[in-house]
Order: structure tokens, then sequence, then C-alpha cells
């Protein structure tokens, strides 16, 4: 079944490690975006990928960094993390024909 | 930055009651109008779109109403159900564009 993939759901770090958030898609859609969602519930974008090897800041600056070295794959970096980085991780991906966007579950972020 | 402005920010219904969610636009080059519904723990999915050729589009209990002119447009869901409460985005998008979103509406249907 085409979908959409986060993992992990739930993540606990303490301040100062680095953290990869996967996410993969099987659905072969050019590009993908990670969203930032505090509680506040509004969706910020910080990247987003229009291709293999192309990726771009979104509008919300983030002090993470993206990767898109395959179609499917495009994860999120966090070289350091800070408390100020806990938040919910939504990554997406849409097909250049297909306005509608297919988001994953998620990732919860805490950092201590 | 283009915006969607989107209102109400909450929203508390009886069961059976129509809620209604409003959103408008600016940009005038946009020509497809999402929906989205996220339940708690989960990420939005796509509810129901609509192009602006249409002024309105029914998908079950879902309407969206579309204004062109005062570039706006309306989510409404007849018969609402305590599943139905969630929280709803309405979005935008033209061309080769990103997505600009809304600021989210939670929606509780009370039994």
């Amino acid at each position: 079944e085409a979908d959409i993939y986060q993992t992990p759901r739930y993540l606990v770090i303490g301040t100062g490690k680095k953290i990869t958030l996967e996410c993969s898609q099987t659905m072969g859609h050019d590009k993908m975006y990670w969203y930032q969602q505090d509680p506040g519930m509004e969706l910020h974008l910080i990247h987003y990928s229009y291709g293999v090897n192309s990726t771009e800041k979104g509008d919300l600056s983030s002090e993470s960094t993206v990767s898109r070295i395959r179609t499917e794959h495009f994860p999120l970096t966090l070289e350091s993390a800070r408390p100020s980085h806990t938040s919910q991780y939504l990554c997406a991906s849409s097909d250049r024909g297909n306005y509608g966007y297919t988001f994953g579950s998620g990732t919860r972020l805490t950092v201590v | 930055q283009q915006q969607v402005k989107q209102s109400p920010q909450s929203l508390i219904v009886q069961k059976g009651g129509i809620p209604i969610i409003n959103c408008a636009y600016e940009n005038t080059a946009f020509d497809y109008f999402p929906w989205y519904q996220q339940f708690p723990g989960k990420g939005p999915a796509l509810l129901i779109a609509i192009r602006p050729d249409v002024s309105e589009k029914k998908e079950g209990r879902f309407t969206i109403s579309f204004n062109k002119s005062a570039k706006q447009f309306s989510l409404h869901i007849m018969d609402s159900q305590p599943g139905d409460s969630a929280t709803y985005f309405c979005a935008s998008q033209g061309g080769y564009q990103k997505v600009t979103f809304g600021t989210g509406t939670k929606l509780q249907v009370i039994p």
C-alpha cells in the first residue's frame, strides 16, 4: 500500500545530541516537505525538496538540515538538539500532477 | 508572504449541528483549495478540495462553498458527529507553488 512513513514516532533525547528523523514514501512522489507543528496547531514549513539533489529552506527558520539522495527518502537532521527544538515534525509528499499532500503520522520530539 | 486567513480558531457544536469554517486568500493565482482533517497524534489528511471554476463541491457530509470574487471559501459539515472532532486546515495552492495553509480550526462535536 502506498504510504509515507516517519520514524521514530516519539523521541526523547538530551541536549546536544545529534538526531535524524526519517521519512520515506512509497508513492514515487517528486516533492517532499518537512513541517513543524507546535501544540498551537499552525503548520510551519521548514524544508522542502522538488526532487533528488534538490533541497530548499522553508518559511520558518530552522537549525535542521535535510538531504534528498533518493526519491523516496527525505531525512531531517539536527546536529545539536536543544530544548527549543521540542515539537512535532511532520513529513509530507506530493506528486507533480496531484496537488494534494500526503502526510506521515509525525515524530514527536522532546529535548531535555 | 501570501496568507490564508482561517476562522474561527475553535468551534464547539452539538451533534447534528452544521459547523462552518471560513477561509480567505489573497493570491489570485491560487487554483486549488483543499481542506485537511487532523486527528490527535496523526498527520493531516486530505478531506476535500475544490477548483475555482465551481462554486460548490460536496463529498458525503462535507461541502466546500467557494466565492471567487470575494476570495473566500468555507467548509460545512452536515449532521456533524462526535467522530468529526478534529482540527481542520484550509489551504491554497497555485501551479507549481507550495501549499499555503490556514492556521487551523479545532472542532469539538459534543453528543
